[in-house]
Order: structure tokens, then C-alpha cells, then sequence
């Protein structure tokens, strides 16, 4: 049972949008910043979003972060076939002595 | 370009320890930690801790403990996992990831050791 909860699968078609959600509690998620991964069949995971909705270098403007509260949404727009993918989201939780929290995951799949 | 190299794979017997290394290749980089996180197969990512290079202060996370530590040495630029006491259920790939980014996120990643344990 992951402490992030993300609906395990997520589908669309090319050019539309998904949206891939995470939510937790106030000691992760409600104040600490929150990660998106995307990790392609057979490769390690790549920092997709970090601070809640800042994108590496590199990372298209395709994929966007947004935090309200206890939740988080990743959205991919103009969906492509390469964006079929596992994403996981992420973030610090403040209890215990503190440590990184993961969903469990969901898988995308471009129809 | 900067990359994280890992050592290869590993087969350790029930009870076992296993260490795993991670040099950073390339340009190098000051300032970030070093987290290291495991995939079972067909399962999610799982952390297991991080440690900072500049004081090798670490964060363990609790499943591991009692069983696991993270070290760096800085001259090679080279950070270490070990785990001890493995059990069938470590079976895994383990990966390095470095945050350079001044927060918890992990914006480089290795490719992974495969650590098999079985009898």
C-alpha cells in the first residue's frame, strides 16, 4: 500500500489530454513540494515535474504540474505515442524521522 | 554529460550482503545527495535513503533501517549501497539517483543493478 495513491491506469488518445492524479495528507503532500517521474518500459525513471510544477531542461511544455491542498495533477496535453509510460509521483513526508514517499503508480496507455 | 555508472548485477544467497556502487561520470557536480531507490519486478519504485557526499550525513527510510547504509566518497565521486541480511523479497533492481536541484527530487538517474537473491 503506497502512501501517494495514483489510479493505477490512465488512457487516452493522440492529441488529447490526460490527467494522472496523486493525492496524500498533510505531511507529505499538504507541505512539502511534490515530483512527477515518468519511466518508459525498461529504462529508469526520469524527472518529468519537481517543485510541484517546475519542468527540467529538456522536458516538454506538453506535460505540466499543478498542487491544490492534499492533491496533485499531472496533465499531458497533445498526448503522443511515446508518452506511453508508468508515472510516479513523489514528494518528502515529514513524519516519522522523515523520508521520500511514492505512489504506486499509473500507467498511461495512448490508445 | 554527466552520467551515473552502477555495478553489475549480483546474485547473493539468502542472508547475504550485497554493495553496490554508483560513480558519477563526466562532468561532475557539488552540492546534491544521493538517493538510492529499488523496483521490484512489475512493481513500483520503493525509497531506501539518501546520503549527502558533503558530510555523509544519511536519511534511511524505516523498512530499511536496521539492514542498510549509504555512503560517499568524494575523492572518486563514487557513492555506496550496501544492504545486509538479504532475503528473497530484495530481490530487485536497485537504482542511484542524484538530486543536484536543492530538494528532494532525483534529476539523475543510473540504470540499475539487478540484485537477485535466491538459494
Amino acid at each position: 500500500q503506497s502512501v501517494l495513491t495514483q489510479p493505477p491506469s490512465a488512457s487516452g488518445t493522440p492529441g488529447q489530454r490526460v490527467t494522472i492524479s496523486c493525492s496524500g495528507s498533510g505531511s507529505n503532500i499538504g507541505g512539502n513540494f511534490l515530483y512527477w517521474y515518468q519511466q518508459l518500459p525498461g529504462t529508469a525513471p526520469k524527472l518529468l515535474i519537481y517543485r510541484d510544477n517546475q519542468r527540467p531542461s529538456g522536458v516538454p511544455d506538453r506535460f505540466s504540474g499543478s498542487k491544490s491542498g492534499t492533491s496533485a495533477s499531472l496533465v499531458i496535453s497533445g498526448l503522443r505515442s511515446e508518452d506511453e509510460a508508468e508515472y510516479y509521483c513523489a514528494a518528502w513526508d515529514d513524519s516519522v524521522s522523515g523520508y521520500v514517499v511514492f505512489g504506486g503508480g499509473t500507467k498511461l496507455t495512448v490508445l | 554529460d554527466v552520467q551515473l555508472v552502477q555495478s553489475g548485477a549480483e546474485v547473493k544467497r539468502p542472508g547475504a550482503t550485497v554493495k553496490i556502487s554508483c560513480k558519477i561520470s563526466g562532468d561532475t557536480f557539488s552540492d546534491y545527495f544521493m538517493h538510492w531507490v529499488r523496483q521490484a519486478r512489475g512493481n513500483g519504485l520503493e525509497w531506501v535513503g539518501l546520503v549527502d557526499p558533503a558530510d555523509g550525513d544519511t536519511i534511511y527510510a524505516e523498512n530499511f533501517q536496521d539492514r542498510v547504509t549509504l555512503t560517499a566518497d568524494t575523492s572518486s565521486v563514487t557513492s555506496y549501497m550496501e544492504l545486509r541480511s538479504l532475503r528473497s523479497d530484495d530481490t530487485a533492481v536497485y537504482y542511484c539517483a542524484a538530486g543536484t536541484l536543492r530538494d528532494y527530487s532525483m534529476n539523475l538517474w543510473g540504470p540499475g543493478t539487478l540484485v537477485t537473491v535466491s538459494s
